[in-house]
This record gives structure tokens, C-alpha cells and sequence, in this order.
């Protein structure tokens, strides 16, 4: 089935504590693309990769890195995670960008950050 | 950058009856218009989109028109039904020179009454 994974689905932490959320997506797809999604703001862009080992920084990408060692894989690091990045977070691929390469999302991660 | 702005951010219907979502966009250059569909628990799912030489597209009980003059579109969901209560984004591609983004509305939460 195709699909993209994240992984924890939830997670809870305390102020400063590194994390990493994991995302998996088996398409072959060249685009991936990191959203945190929070009450009353939509989807705003983390991160973004058009392919392997290029990232680039989306619209709200400070406290976060990213790394596209492999096509498949996307994680999302906190190096030192703080309470205003308590959100909803979504990895998502596509394989490519614009008209014809709609994005396919994971489930989301729940984060809290104590 | 573009800016996409939704509404209404809640919207209660009865079974039955039609509802609608708006949206407008600032960036006369986005060309493509797509809307996602999240299920509680989910991530977003893409339901319908447009393309800027279109004005209208329909697929059973869901339909988007676009004005690009006025740089207004809507989503159309005729006979609702309780498993249409989701939160539904409207997004709006544009071309950044660095490659397509994609921006996202703030959302809007339908609930489909019995």
C-alpha cells in the first residue's frame, strides 16, 4: 500500500530534550515536505526536499533541522525542543512539486512539549 | 508571498443540505488550486482540485469553481452526509522562482448534523 509513515504518533517531552520524528514514504517519490498544523493557522511549511541531500527551509523553520540522506526518508530533528513547538505535525511527498504531483500526507504526530 | 485566507472556520449543516467553502488568494500568478479533506486522526487527504484555465470541476457530490479575476475559490459539497464532517483546506500553488509552493488555508471544520 502506498503510503507515507511517521513515527511516534504521539510524543511527549520535556523542555530541551533532543527528539526526532521519523517519516517513511514508499512512492520512490523526489519531494518531501515537513507541516505543523495548529489551531486557527492551517498548514505552515517546516522544511522542504526535492531530492536527496537538498533541503531547503519552508516558511517557520526555526528549532528545526531535517536531513535527506536516502529518497525514502525524511526525519525531523528538535535539537532542543520548547513549549511553543507543541503542535500537530505532518510529513508529507510528492513526486514532484505543483499541478500534477498532489501531496500525500502521513497521520501526524502529536508532539507536547513540557 | 502568497497569502490564502478561508472561510467561514466552523460551518454546521444539516443532513441533507449543501454547504460551502470559500477562499481567496493574493498571488495572481498560482495556477493551481487543490482541496484536502482530514478525517479526525488523519492527515490530509487530496479531494478535488482546479486548474486556472477551468472554471469549474465536479466529481459526484463535490464541486470547485474558480474566479480568477477576483481570485476567489469555493468548494461545493452537495447532499451532505455525516462522513463529510472533516476539516477541509484549500491550498493555492504559486511559483516562487525556487520552485512551486504550496500555501494553505487556515481550515475549516464542517460538521454534519442528523
Amino acid at each position: 500500500e502506498a503510503q507515507v509513515t511517521q513515527n511516534p504518533r504521539y510524543l511527549i517531552t520535556v523542555t530541551g530534550k533532543k527528539l526526532t520524528v521519523t517519516c517513511s514514504q514508499n512512492m520512490n517519490h523526489e519531494y518531501m515536505s515537513w507541516y505543523r498544523q495548529d489551531p486557527g493557522l492551517g498548514l505552515r511549511q517546516i522544511y522542504y526536499s526535492m531530492n536527496v541531500e537538498v533541503t531547503d527551509k519552508g516558511d517557520v523553520p526555526e528549532g528545526y533541522k531535517v536531513s535527506r540522506k536516502e529518497k525514502r526518508n525524511f526525519p525531523l530533528i528538535l535539537e532542543s525542543p520548547s513549549p511553543n513547538q507543541t503542535s500537530l505535525y505532518f510529513c508529507a511527498s510528492s513526486f514532484g512539486q505543483g499541478i500534477n504531483s498532489p501531496l500525500h500526507f502521513g497521520n501526524g504526530t502529536r508532539l507536547t512539549v513540557t | 508571498g502568497e497569502n490564502v485566507e478561508q472561510h467561514p472556520s466552523t460551518l454546521s449543516v444539516q443532513e441533507g443540505d449543501s454547504a460551502v467553502i470559500k477562499c481567496t488568494y493574493s498571488d495572481s500568478a498560482s495556477n493551481y488550486f487543490p482541496w484536502y479533506k482530514q478525517e479526525l486522526g488523519k492527515g490530509p487527504q487530496l479531494i478535488i482540485d482546479i486548474r486556472s484555465n477551468v472554471g469549474e470541476k465536479k466529481d459526484q457530490r463535490i464541486a470547485v469553481t474558480l474566479n480568477k479575476t477576483a481570485k476567489h475559490f469555493s468548494l461545493h459539497i452537495t447532499e451532505t452526509q455525516p462522513e463529510d464532517s472533516a476539516v477541509y483546506f484549500c491550498a493555492a500553488d504559486s511559483n516562487t522562482g525556487g520552485g512551486n509552493k504550496l500555501t494553505f488555508g487556515t481550515g475549516t471544520q464542517l460538521k454534519v448534523e442528523l
